[in-house]
């Protein structure tokens, strides 16, 4: 069964500095999202994305924080200078269909800010 | 924020079925609700979705009131992989429509 796969599983760095976290989505879907979870709290919408674009972004996807779809398969969430508060799973979804169609999460990134 | 109201945790025997309730009553007429789990720390797993129809898969069934207030995810035998965090979500008909999670219901399948 196809599925959403995401590197890495887990990175460390050091406050301030730059991070890639990098999700292959299902062939054929063509929107994607990312979400992020602080530990012990709710699944949180970051950014969605459609036709090489963002279509909704959250108050927390801040300038901090860019997407990308660099080469059709890849689709990357950049954080410019992370912070302590940006430790948590971030997890990447993708869908083939918007309205109806069901979205499927990746097993997720965990970063940790030292 | 979710559009949605379910109990903050529930038990069930190994076994038996798990009805899992969840109240939408602002719920619009093209909105679909969706169930997802997640177990410990892994990413959302995608369940089940309906629009106002009863729906029943290989995971579960998902019945929803006549008048799409309430629904009620239902795994018929429950087993110890079940336990997990069970989300209800009502799918938002905006540009994205992305899901937005709530706290979910923390289920517990008991030996």
């Amino acid at each position: 069964e196809p599925e959403v796969t995401q590197t890495p599983s887990h990175q460390v760095t050091q406050m301030g500095q730059e991070v890639i976290l990098r999700c292959v989505p299902i062939s054929n879907h063509l929107y994607f999202y990312w979400y992020r979870q602080i530990l012990g709290q709710k699944v949180e919408f970051l950014v969605s994305f459609y036709n090489n674009e963002i279509s909704e972004k959250s108050e927390i996807f801040d300038d901090q924080f860019s997407v990308e779809r660099p080469d059709g398969s890849n689709f990357t969430l950049k954080i410019r200078s992370t912070k302590l508060e940006d430790s948590a799973m971030y997890f990447c979804a993708s869908c083939r269909i918007m309205n109806t169609g069901e979205l499927f999460f990746g097993e997720g990134s965990r970063l940790t800010v030292l | 924020d979710a559009k949605t109201t379910q109990p903050p945790s529930m038990d069930c025997a190994e076994g038996r079925a798990a009805n899992l309730p969840c109240n939408h009553s602002t719920i619009s007429g093209n909105e679909y609700v969706y169930w997802y789990r997640q177990i410990h720390s892994q990413g959302p797993q995608y369940i089940i979705h309906g629009l106002k129809n009863n729906e029943t898969n290989e995971m579960a069934s998902l019945i929803i009131t006549e008048d799409r207030k309430s629904s009620t995810l239902i795994l018929p035998h429950a087993t110890l992989r079940d336990t997990a965090v069970y989300y209800c979500i009502v799918r938002g008909m905006d540009s994205s429509y992305k899901l937005i999670f709530g706290s979910g219901t923390r289920l517990l399948v008991r030996p």
